[in-house]
């Protein structure tokens, strides 16, 4: 099955510097997704983005399919953004999904 | 989003019980998708249906976690007997075909005693 891994798996910024979170699959993604959990909360949807470029707001998500790697960049980060992001990825049709191990983002004022 | 539902948010049980937790996916959302969150194992699928039927059932959970969908808008996923190294936070999530955004609900956290 599609193995995930994501780093690194710990960041510790100061407000107002950007952050670089990367995943890399064992397959081709035929779906990707990034996740934002904050503790205790649930995991919301921050990007489908199989391949390409995705932009919203301060976050940009680029997918280079055939490299088999996908980042999340978060500008200007703040203290809001603090919390564990996920990658998640499937190869073909029929396979689990598979999720990597999370990284946790901490932002200090 | 439109919400995955989750009952409910939190359970304790006493190791042996029999628990069961319930899902209400989005509406019109023909995949769905049980995990079990801990903060050692991160993110562990137990099932995954396609239109209410069962496409994966995640090998090591068959023995005492049986997840059912009796309708395309409930699912439940039963616990029996539980044990203590079942606490953990149990997700539901849902999707209208798999290669679309995927929803979770808050999930349920789960004590066992």
């Amino acid at each position: 099955g599609q193995q995930v891994q994501q780093s690194p798996a710990s960041l510790v910024l100061q407000e107002g510097e950007n952050a670089e979170l990367q995943c890399n699959f064992s397959s081709t993604a035929t779906r990707l997704q990034w996740f934002y959990q904050h503790p205790g909360g649930r995991l919301v949807s921050l990007f489908y983005n199989p391949s390409g470029t995705k932009h919203t707001g301060r976050l940009t998500s680029t997918t280079v399919t055939n490299e088999r790697r996908s980042s999340l960049h978060i500008s200007s980060s703040q203290t809001t953004d603090s919390g564990t992001y996920f990658c998640e990825g499937q190869q073909g049709t029929g396979s689990k999904l598979s999720f990597g191990k999370g990284a946790k983002l901490t932002v200090s004022p | 989003d439109a919400g995955v539902t989750q009952t409910p948010r939190h359970e304790v049980a006493e190791k042996g019980q029999t628990i069961i937790l319930k899902c209400e996916p989005v509406s019109g959302h023909n995949d769905l998708f049980w995990y079990r969150q801990t903060k050692i194992q991160g993110l562990e699928l137990l099932s995954y249906f396609r239109s209410k039927s069962l496409m994966e059932d995640g090998g090591a959970f068959k023995d005492r976690f049986k997840a059912e969908m009796l309708n395309s808008s409930f699912s439940t996923l039963k616990i029996q007997p539980t044990e203590p190294k079942d606490s953990a936070v149990y997700l539901c999530a849902s999707s209208r075909v798999l290669n679309e955004r995927l929803f979770f609900g808050h999930g349920t956290k789960l004590s066992v005693l």
